[in-house]
């Protein structure tokens, strides 16, 4: 069965440090994710990505983010300047296709620890 | 603001009996609803799904049920297994946008 692939699956930075952190959506998706989970809390939608555009983003998914689909296959989420608050599971989920009864199919996460 | 909730943190149910989860949500435009469940160091897995058109939607052991007046929804699973022990996420979107997700529920079977 196809799958979402994650890497790093854990990635430790320093305060201000960029991170990239890397997806291979399923490959004939059109719609890419990310949503992240902080320790006990839930899971929380940072940002939607369809036809090499950002199509809808939450108030989390500043400044500091972004994302990008640099070739056929790969999705990317940017932190320029980790804070200690980025801490969390990032989680990547693709689509075939944005419709009502559409389910995501979500990566293993990559968890991150900004010290 | 928390559109999606789960009250229960936690759950532990003997093996071949009833697991019940509950969901409860705000926003009456929802309109699709899933289960997701989540194993440590795993990604979420989807289980199971309903639109707003239903009232229930079985699947194998597992049912979900949805009470569009009292914006409630759960996931029965009968019997239940030491496998089914995971963390369950409810999660509900309205029209194909973005997915909310409830704080989950962590479900112990016990053997």
């Amino acid at each position: 069965e196809p799958e979402v692939t994650q890497t790093p699956s854990h990635q430790v930075t320093q305060m201000g440090q960029e991170v990239i952190l890397r997806c291979v959506p399923i490959s004939n998706h059109l719609y890419f994710y990310w949503y992240r989970q902080i320790l006990g809390q839930k899971v929380e939608f940072l940002v939607s990505f369809y036809n090499n555009e950002i199509s809808e983003k939450s108030e989390i998914f500043d400044d500091q983010f972004s994302v990008e689909r640099p070739d056929g296959s790969n999705f990317t989420l940017k932190i320029r300047s980790t804070k200690l608050e980025d801490s969390a599971m990032y989680f990547c989920a693709s689509g075939h296709r944005f419709a009502t009864n559409e389910k995501l199919f979500f990566g293993s996460g990559t968890q991150l620890s900004v010290l | 603001d928390q559109q999606v909730k789960q009250n229960s943190p936690s759950l532990s149910v003997q093996e071949g009996r009833i697991s019940i989860l509950n969901c409860d949500y705000t926003n009456s435009m929802f309109d699709y609803f899933l289960w997701y469940k989540k194993y440590p160091a795993e990604g979420p897995t989807f289980l199971i799904s309903i639109s707003s058109i239903k009232d229930k939607n079985e699947d194998g052991r597992f049912t979900v049920f949805l009470n569009k007046s009292a914006k409630h929804l759960s996931l029965h699973i009968v019997p239940s297994q030491p496998g089914d022990s995971a963390v369950y996420f409810c999660a509900a979107s309205e029209a194909g946008n973005q997915f909310y997700f409830g704080t989950g529920t962590s479900l112990t079977v016990i053997p």
